[in-house]
């Protein structure tokens, strides 16, 4: 069973601020993924990725394979950024199915 | 752009009664999932559906749960006999392929009474 952990659990930052998010699991996986949930519950894929890093407008996710460790930053931060980012992986076998981190409430003060 | 669609948003039900949660996938998508969360916790995976058959259910889905894609558009989760720890948000989930990202639905909140 995989175990997927994320810090920090809350973070509070100035809008404009540089962010990251951490997430570390314990067994190995064919892809990471960086979800979005907002205030009213609805969850967006924003990142699915298997290696090295990718990036949109201004988040981009990178992975370690090797440390089994991804982070998600977020440039110029917003108030609009604010929500919870959610950590999740998939196996190496089976269906594909996601096991969750707890996610990271970010809030941006304007 | 194709989204996925779940149906009731709110659900308030009485404690022994059934529910039916509908999701509508993506219409070219084969591979189907429900997830839930309860409030304050983290979303668990409770159930996959592939090929007109369940592909991996979790220990809490138990006999109480079923899923059915009755006629090739809707996903139904259904719950014989609520209880109140069923009380949560529940979605629903798509994929097109292997190692596709996977579409979610708004969710559909559920309260057992």
């Amino acid at each position: 069973k995989n175990e997927v952990e994320q810090s920090p659990q809350n973070l509070t930052a100035q809008e404009g601020e540089f962010i990251t998010i951490n997430c570390s699991y314990s067994v190995g996986i064919s892809a990471l993924h960086w979800l979005q949930q907002h205030p009213g519950g609805g969850i967006v894929s924003l990142f699915m990725l298997s290696s090295g890093k990718k990036k949109h407008g201004r988040l981009i996710a990178t992975i370690n394979i090797q440390e089994k460790h991804s982070s998600l930053h977020i440039t110029a931060s917003h108030p609009r950024d604010s929500a919870v980012y959610i950590c999740a992986v998939t196996p190496n076998f089976g269906n594909e199915k996601l096991t969750f981190g707890t996610g990271t409430r970010l809030t941006i003060i304007p | 752009e194709p989204e996925v669609t779940q149906t009731p948003s709110h659900q308030v039900t009485q404690m022994g009664q059934e529910v039916i949660l509908r999701c509508v996938p993506i219409s070219n998508h084969l591979y189907f999932y429900w997830y839930r969360q309860i409030l304050g916790q983290k979303v668990e995976f409770l159930v996959s559906f592939y090929n007109n058959e369940i592909s991996e259910k979790s220990e809490i889905f138990d006999d109480q749960f079923s899923v059915e894609r009755p006629d090739g558009s809707n996903f139904t989760l259904k719950i014989r006999s609520t209880k109140l720890e069923d009380s949560a948000m529940y979605f629903c989930a798509s994929r097109r392929g292997h190692q596709e990202t996977q579409y979610f639905g708004p969710g559909t909140r559920l309260l057992v009474l």
